[in-house]
Protein backbone atom coordinates (compact mmCIF):
# COMPACT_ATOMS: atom_id res chain seq x y z
CA UNK A 1 0.00 0.00 0.00
CA UNK A 2 1.18 3.38 -0.32
CA UNK A 3 1.89 5.56 2.77
CA UNK A 4 0.71 8.90 3.09
CA UNK A 5 2.54 10.97 5.74
CA UNK A 6 1.40 13.95 6.97
CA UNK A 7 3.30 16.93 9.09
CA UNK A 8 2.77 18.59 11.27
CA UNK A 9 0.00 16.08 13.08
CA UNK A 10 -1.22 19.30 14.62
CA UNK A 11 -1.32 23.02 14.72
CA UNK A 12 -2.51 26.06 16.39
CA UNK A 13 -3.02 28.76 14.45
CA UNK A 14 -3.69 32.41 15.20
CA UNK A 15 -6.73 33.93 12.86
CA UNK A 16 -5.43 35.66 10.37
CA UNK A 17 -2.89 34.06 9.72
CA UNK A 18 -0.92 31.44 7.52
CA UNK A 19 -0.42 27.88 7.82
CA UNK A 20 0.52 24.90 5.73
CA UNK A 21 0.41 21.45 6.17
CA UNK A 22 2.84 18.77 4.31
CA UNK A 23 2.07 15.23 2.89
CA UNK A 24 4.70 13.21 1.68
CA UNK A 25 3.84 9.52 -0.58
CA UNK A 26 6.18 6.93 -0.32
CA UNK A 27 5.73 6.63 -4.20
CA UNK A 28 4.64 8.64 -7.17
CA UNK A 29 1.29 9.66 -7.64
CA UNK A 30 1.86 10.88 -11.35
CA UNK A 31 -0.17 8.79 -13.76
CA UNK A 32 0.24 7.85 -17.22
CA UNK A 33 -2.07 10.61 -17.75
CA UNK A 34 -0.14 13.68 -16.92
CA UNK A 35 -2.73 14.08 -13.80
CA UNK A 36 -1.39 13.62 -10.23
CA UNK A 37 -3.98 11.75 -8.04
CA UNK A 38 -3.19 13.57 -4.54
CA UNK A 39 -6.32 15.00 -2.76
CA UNK A 40 -6.88 16.97 0.54
CA UNK A 41 -10.16 16.90 2.74
CA UNK A 42 -11.23 18.98 5.71
CA UNK A 43 -13.65 17.40 8.35
CA UNK A 44 -14.62 19.69 10.54
CA UNK A 45 -15.61 18.52 14.02
CA UNK A 46 -18.36 16.25 14.23
CA UNK A 47 -18.97 16.75 10.14
CA UNK A 48 -18.06 13.86 7.06
CA UNK A 49 -14.96 14.96 5.59
CA UNK A 50 -15.47 17.48 2.73
CA UNK A 51 -13.08 17.53 -0.71
CA UNK A 52 -11.15 20.91 -0.86
CA UNK A 53 -8.48 20.14 -3.43
CA UNK A 54 -8.50 17.90 -5.85
CA UNK A 55 -5.43 16.89 -8.19
CA UNK A 56 -2.65 18.66 -6.24
CA UNK A 57 -4.03 21.97 -6.93
CA UNK A 58 -7.80 22.59 -7.95
CA UNK A 59 -9.73 23.82 -5.86
CA UNK A 60 -13.25 22.13 -5.60
CA UNK A 61 -16.67 23.98 -6.04
CA UNK A 62 -17.03 26.35 -3.15
CA UNK A 63 -13.62 26.52 -1.45
CA UNK A 64 -11.99 29.98 -0.92
CA UNK A 65 -9.71 31.09 -2.40
CA UNK A 66 -7.42 31.29 0.60
CA UNK A 67 -6.89 27.86 0.21
CA UNK A 68 -4.09 26.37 -2.12
CA UNK A 69 -2.21 23.05 -2.96
CA UNK A 70 0.82 22.82 -4.39
CA UNK A 71 3.70 20.27 -5.13
CA UNK A 72 4.22 16.49 -7.37
CA UNK A 73 5.53 13.63 -7.15
CA UNK A 74 5.87 12.52 -3.81
CA UNK A 75 6.02 15.79 -1.80
CA UNK A 76 2.51 17.90 -1.96
CA UNK A 77 1.61 21.11 0.64
CA UNK A 78 -1.96 22.35 1.15
CA UNK A 79 -1.50 26.24 2.20
CA UNK A 80 -4.18 28.69 4.18
CA UNK A 81 -3.58 32.09 3.60
CA UNK A 82 -5.10 33.47 6.45
CA UNK A 83 -6.86 31.09 8.90
CA UNK A 84 -10.26 31.66 9.54
CA UNK A 85 -12.34 29.79 12.61
CA UNK A 86 -14.70 27.97 10.18
CA UNK A 87 -11.13 26.27 8.58
CA UNK A 88 -11.06 24.01 12.09
CA UNK A 89 -10.99 20.36 11.79
CA UNK A 90 -8.77 17.79 10.76
CA UNK A 91 -7.12 17.70 7.02
CA UNK A 92 -6.28 14.84 5.26
CA UNK A 93 -4.26 14.18 1.79
CA UNK A 94 -5.27 10.57 -0.01
CA UNK A 95 -3.98 9.28 -3.15
CA UNK A 96 -6.09 7.50 -5.77
CA UNK A 97 -3.61 6.65 -7.86
CA UNK A 98 -3.40 2.19 -6.79
CA UNK A 99 -6.02 0.20 -4.28
CA UNK A 100 -6.53 0.47 -1.16
CA UNK A 101 -6.92 4.16 -1.72
CA UNK A 102 -4.78 5.72 1.73
CA UNK A 103 -5.45 8.90 3.78
CA UNK A 104 -2.45 10.57 5.47
CA UNK A 105 -2.84 10.68 9.67
CA UNK A 106 -4.71 14.10 9.83
CA UNK A 107 -3.24 17.26 10.85
CA UNK A 108 -5.72 18.92 13.47
CA UNK A 109 -5.82 22.69 12.80
CA UNK A 110 -6.84 25.00 16.00
CA UNK A 111 -7.31 28.21 16.74
CA UNK A 112 -4.68 29.96 19.40
CA UNK B 1 -27.78 18.37 -5.69
CA UNK B 2 -26.26 15.58 -5.20
CA UNK B 3 -26.84 13.50 -2.03
CA UNK B 4 -25.65 10.32 -0.43
CA UNK B 5 -28.14 9.64 2.42
CA UNK B 6 -27.30 7.01 4.57
CA UNK B 7 -28.84 4.70 7.59
CA UNK B 8 -29.07 5.31 11.25
CA UNK B 9 -27.00 5.09 13.81
CA UNK B 10 -26.92 0.94 15.02
CA UNK B 11 -26.17 -0.57 18.36
CA UNK B 12 -25.54 -4.31 17.91
CA UNK B 13 -23.94 -7.40 20.19
CA UNK B 14 -20.73 -9.07 19.54
CA UNK B 15 -21.86 -11.95 16.95
CA UNK B 16 -24.73 -10.31 15.11
CA UNK B 17 -24.83 -9.26 11.76
CA UNK B 18 -25.92 -5.85 10.19
CA UNK B 19 -26.16 -4.30 7.25
CA UNK B 20 -26.20 -0.58 6.41
CA UNK B 21 -27.31 1.24 3.44
CA UNK B 22 -26.34 4.67 1.36
CA UNK B 23 -29.08 6.38 -1.02
CA UNK B 24 -27.85 7.71 -3.70
CA UNK B 25 -29.67 10.92 -5.09
CA UNK B 26 -29.23 13.60 -7.44
CA UNK B 27 -27.24 11.72 -10.25
CA UNK B 28 -27.02 8.97 -12.39
CA UNK B 29 -25.81 6.25 -9.72
CA UNK B 30 -24.75 3.45 -12.23
CA UNK B 31 -21.91 5.92 -13.26
CA UNK B 32 -19.73 6.55 -10.51
CA UNK B 33 -18.04 4.00 -7.68
CA UNK B 34 -18.70 4.14 -4.26
CA UNK B 35 -16.28 4.03 -1.90
CA UNK B 36 -16.94 2.90 1.87
CA UNK B 37 -14.49 4.91 4.59
CA UNK B 38 -14.30 3.68 8.12
CA UNK B 39 -13.05 5.84 10.97
CA UNK B 40 -12.80 3.87 14.03
CA UNK B 41 -13.18 6.28 17.50
CA UNK B 42 -10.61 9.20 17.79
CA UNK B 43 -8.63 8.04 14.55
CA UNK B 44 -8.54 8.93 10.62
CA UNK B 45 -9.54 7.16 7.64
CA UNK B 46 -9.16 4.09 6.08
CA UNK B 47 -10.87 2.81 2.55
CA UNK B 48 -12.91 -0.70 3.05
CA UNK B 49 -13.55 -1.09 -0.41
CA UNK B 50 -15.17 0.16 -3.43
CA UNK B 51 -18.43 -1.02 -5.42
CA UNK B 52 -19.08 0.01 -9.35
CA UNK B 53 -23.19 -0.15 -8.95
CA UNK B 54 -23.70 -0.30 -12.48
CA UNK B 55 -22.30 -4.05 -12.78
CA UNK B 56 -21.57 -4.58 -8.58
CA UNK B 57 -17.79 -5.06 -9.65
CA UNK B 58 -16.47 -4.38 -6.23
CA UNK B 59 -12.79 -3.88 -5.46
CA UNK B 60 -11.61 -4.94 -1.53
CA UNK B 61 -8.81 -3.20 0.51
CA UNK B 62 -6.72 -6.51 1.80
CA UNK B 63 -7.30 -5.98 5.64
CA UNK B 64 -11.28 -5.78 5.16
CA UNK B 65 -11.97 -8.66 2.51
CA UNK B 66 -13.58 -11.38 4.26
CA UNK B 67 -14.69 -9.28 6.80
CA UNK B 68 -17.33 -7.02 4.96
CA UNK B 69 -19.51 -7.49 1.77
CA UNK B 70 -19.85 -4.79 -0.18
CA UNK B 71 -23.25 -4.98 -2.42
CA UNK B 72 -25.44 -2.14 -4.68
CA UNK B 73 -28.69 -2.36 -5.86
CA UNK B 74 -28.73 -0.14 -8.82
CA UNK B 75 -32.89 -0.23 -9.03
CA UNK B 76 -33.01 1.62 -6.04
CA UNK B 77 -30.32 3.79 -6.18
CA UNK B 78 -28.51 1.90 -3.06
CA UNK B 79 -25.35 0.68 -1.96
CA UNK B 80 -24.72 -1.30 1.32
CA UNK B 81 -22.03 -2.64 3.77
CA UNK B 82 -23.11 -5.77 5.50
CA UNK B 83 -21.14 -7.61 8.27
CA UNK B 84 -22.25 -10.99 9.48
CA UNK B 85 -20.71 -11.86 12.86
CA UNK B 86 -19.79 -7.86 14.44
CA UNK B 87 -16.98 -7.59 16.62
CA UNK B 88 -16.25 -5.27 18.98
CA UNK B 89 -13.82 -3.97 16.93
CA UNK B 90 -16.02 -2.58 14.14
CA UNK B 91 -17.04 -0.24 16.03
CA UNK B 92 -16.41 3.43 13.85
CA UNK B 93 -18.24 5.56 11.61
CA UNK B 94 -18.59 4.25 8.26
CA UNK B 95 -19.29 6.60 5.54
CA UNK B 96 -19.85 6.18 2.00
CA UNK B 97 -18.92 8.35 -0.91
CA UNK B 98 -19.06 9.01 -4.49
CA UNK B 99 -16.54 8.47 -7.23
CA UNK B 100 -15.37 9.20 -10.83
CA UNK B 101 -13.80 6.54 -12.41
CA UNK B 102 -11.56 7.62 -15.56
CA UNK B 103 -11.81 4.98 -17.96
CA UNK B 104 -9.76 5.44 -20.65
CA UNK B 105 -7.13 5.91 -18.12
CA UNK B 106 -7.84 3.06 -15.46
CA UNK B 107 -7.73 5.66 -12.76
CA UNK B 108 -10.20 6.41 -10.13
CA UNK B 109 -10.32 10.22 -9.16
CA UNK B 110 -11.07 10.76 -5.39
CA UNK B 111 -14.33 11.21 -3.51
CA UNK B 112 -16.36 14.17 -4.22
CA UNK B 113 -19.50 14.01 -2.15
CA UNK B 114 -19.95 12.30 0.79
CA UNK B 115 -22.47 10.76 2.87
CA UNK B 116 -22.75 12.07 6.96
CA UNK B 117 -21.52 8.58 8.20
CA UNK B 118 -23.16 5.22 9.86
CA UNK B 119 -22.21 5.34 13.54
CA UNK B 120 -22.13 1.76 14.29
CA UNK B 121 -21.56 0.62 17.82
CA UNK B 122 -20.92 -3.33 18.84
CA UNK B 123 -20.77 -3.56 22.78
CA UNK B 124 -21.72 -6.77 25.15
Amino acid sequence: DIVMTQTPLSLSVTPGQPASISCKSSQSLLYSDGKTYLYWYLQKPGQSPQLLIYEVSNRFSGVPDRFSGSGSGTDFTLKISRVEAEDVGVYYCMQSIQLPWTFGQGTKVELK
Amino acid sequence: EVQLVQSGAEVKKPGESLKISCKASGYTFTTYWIAWVRQMPGKGLECMGIIYPGDSDTRYSASFKGQVTISADKSIDTAYLQWSSLKASDTGVYYCARQEYRGGWDVWKGMDVWGRGTTVTVSS
